[in-house]
């Protein structure tokens, strides 16, 4: 009930495509849902994040759109760049607690 | 506004030996959390300090143990090494408000290898 999963494992994304991460829950006593991007060598910083009383939340090309019936959300990334490679969590809070996906390593490339 | 700084930035280890990673949190932060990164997985919780006291800790043994100051810098022990505890250890500070921290400001990490 504590996890988090996440895919797909890696994506392949032409510039200027749209990249779609997947992420889906357990435990209902999660409300609030980060999105981490890791490049290497570096920590994970927040990209987005979102409530679990709204439905979507976009900032700039970053959109999450959240299906709280489901349990899941998920990451759109508009007009992709090769600049956004890197790896990308999702994440959940439990009480004080942020618990991570296993990661998705996107590739945008040229 | 300074971020939050690891050290060291890679540390080589053997199998039963005894290490300190340490972590200054960013400016204005009160809480500190700890996570292990395995490659190629996400951070996984350790545990977490406010105010100089554990706060919350994951599924990690007791030779793993911590520390907060009152400047609300950190530090991270870990005893009789094992094999399976080479990965990237990563220090997260934030601001608590009402019990919760949303927000986590990571470090770089401390890249442990234990031979």
């Amino acid at each position: 009930q504590q996890q988090v999963k996440q895919s797909p494992q890696s994506l392949i994304v032409q510039k200027g495509g749209i990249s779609i991460i997947n992420c889906a829950y357990e435990n209902t006593a999660f409300d609030y849902f980060p999105w981490y991007q890791q490049f290497p060598g570096k920590g994970p910083a927040l990209l987005i994040a979102i409530r679990p009383d709204v439905s979507e939340k976009k900032e700039g090309r970053f959109t999450i759109s959240f299906n709280k019936s489901a349990k899941q959300f998920s990451l759109h990334i508009m007009d992709s760049q090769p600049g956004d490679s890197a790896t990308y969590f999702c994440a959940a809070l439990h009480y004080d607690k942020v618990i991570f996906g296993p990661g998705t390593s996107l590739s945008v490339i040229p | 506004e300074t971020g939050v700084t690891q050290s060291p930035t890679h540390l080589i280890k053997t199998r039963g030996q005894q290490v300190t990673l340490r972590c200054s949190s960013q400016s204005g932060h009160n809480t500190v959390s700890w996570y292990q990164q395995a490659l190629g997985q996400g951070p996984q919780f350790i545990f977490q300090y406010y105010r100089e006291e554990e706060n919350g800790r994951g599924n990690f043994p007791p030779r793993f143990s911590g520390l907060q100051f009152p400047n609300y810098s950190s530090e991270l022990n870990v005893n009789a090494l094992e094999l399976d505890d080479s990965a990237l250890y990563l220090c997260a500070s934030s601001l608590d408000r009402g019990g919760r921290s949303e927000k986590l400001f990571f470090g770089s990490g401390t890249q442990l290898s234990v031979l």
